[in-house]
C-alpha cells in the first residue's frame, strides 16, 4: 500500500530556517509534490521532485532521496506569510497521465515574530 | 493562469437533502478530481474523472456520485446528505503530462450538514 508521513505541526521564528520532512512508502515511485495551503484557501503548487537531489526556487527548496523514501521542504528567511499548511504528495502508482496523487496529512507551520 | 472555480464557498444543507457541488476549470484539462479535507485526515480522494463521461472511484466514494457531461465541468453529488459529510470539499484539475503533472485546486466549498 501507500503511506505518507509528515509532522502534524511545527513552529518557527520569523527570519529563521525550517525543514519539513516527508517520508513515503509506495509500490512505484514516479514523482513527489509539495503544496502550500493557507487557511481557508486552495492548495497551491510549490515544487516537484522526481530525481534525487535538491531543487531550489527562491526561499524554498525541496530535496528527494528515492532510496530512503524521504523528502524535505526547506524554507529560508521565514516570513509571517509562510504560516500555512504544507502538503506532501506522491504520484499514485499506475496513475499514468491522470495526475492522480496521494497526499499526506499536511504539516501546519506557524511562524512567530 | 489556470483557474478552477467552485460554485459556492459555503453551503448549509439539511440531512437528507440532495446536494450538488459544481466545479469548472478553464484550462482544457482532461483530468478532474474531487477531494474532501478534514482535520487530521488530510486530502482524501472521493472521485476523479479522466475524460468526459468517464469516472473512477477514489478512496472514499461511498455516499457520493459525480457527473462529467462537459470537459470543463465536474459535479459532485451527495444523494442524501448526512452529518458525517460535513467537510471542506476541494476540486482540482490536471493535464495529461506523464511526469510533472500539476494539480490545480479551487478555493473549496465548506459544507455543513445539519
Amino acid at each position: 500500500g501507500q503511506n505518507i508521513d509528515q509532522p502534524t505541526e511545527m513552529t518557527a521564528t520569523e527570519g529563521a530556517i525550517v525543514q519539513i520532512n516527508c517520508t513515503y512508502q509506495t509500490s512505484g515511485f514516479n514523482g513527489l509534490f509539495w503544496y502550500q495551503q493557507h487557511a481557508g484557501e486552495a492548495p497551491t503548487f510549490l515544487s516537484y521532485n522526481v530525481l534525487d537531489g535538491l531543487e531550489e526556487k527562491g526561499r524554498f527548496s525541496s530535496f528527494l532521496s528515492r532510496s530512503k523514501g524521504y523528502s524535505y521542504l526547506l524554507l529560508k528567511e521565514l516570513q509571517m506569510k509562510d504560516s500555512a499548511s504544507y502538503l506532501c504528495a506522491v504520484r499514485a502508482p499506475g496513475s499514468g497521465n491522470t495526475g492522480k496523487l496521494i497526499f499526506g496529512q499536511g504539516t501546519t507551520l506557524q511562524v512567530k515574530p | 493562469d489556470v483557474k478552477v472555480t467552485q460554485s459556492s464557498r459555503y453551503l448549509v444543507k439539511r440531512t437528507g437533502e440532495k446536494v450538488f457541488l459544481e466545479c469548472v476549470q478553464d484550462m482544457d484539462h482532461e483530468n478532474m478530481f474531487w477531494y474532501r479535507q478534514d482535520p487530521g485526515l488530510g486530502l482524501r480522494l472521493i472521485y476523479f474523472s479522466y475524460d468526459v463521461k468517464m469516472k473512477e472511484k477514489g478512496d472514499i466514494p461511498e455516499g457520493y456520485s459525480v457527473s462529467r457531461e462537459k470537459k470543463e465541468r465536474f459535479s459532485l453529488i451527495l444523494e442524501s446528505a448526512s452529518t458525517n459529510q460535513t467537510s471542506m470539499y476541494l476540486c482540482a484539475s490536471a493535464g495529461q503530462e506523464v511526469t510533472k503533472n500539476i494539480q490545480y485546486f479551487g478555493a473549496g466549498t465548506r459544507l455543513s450538514v445539519l
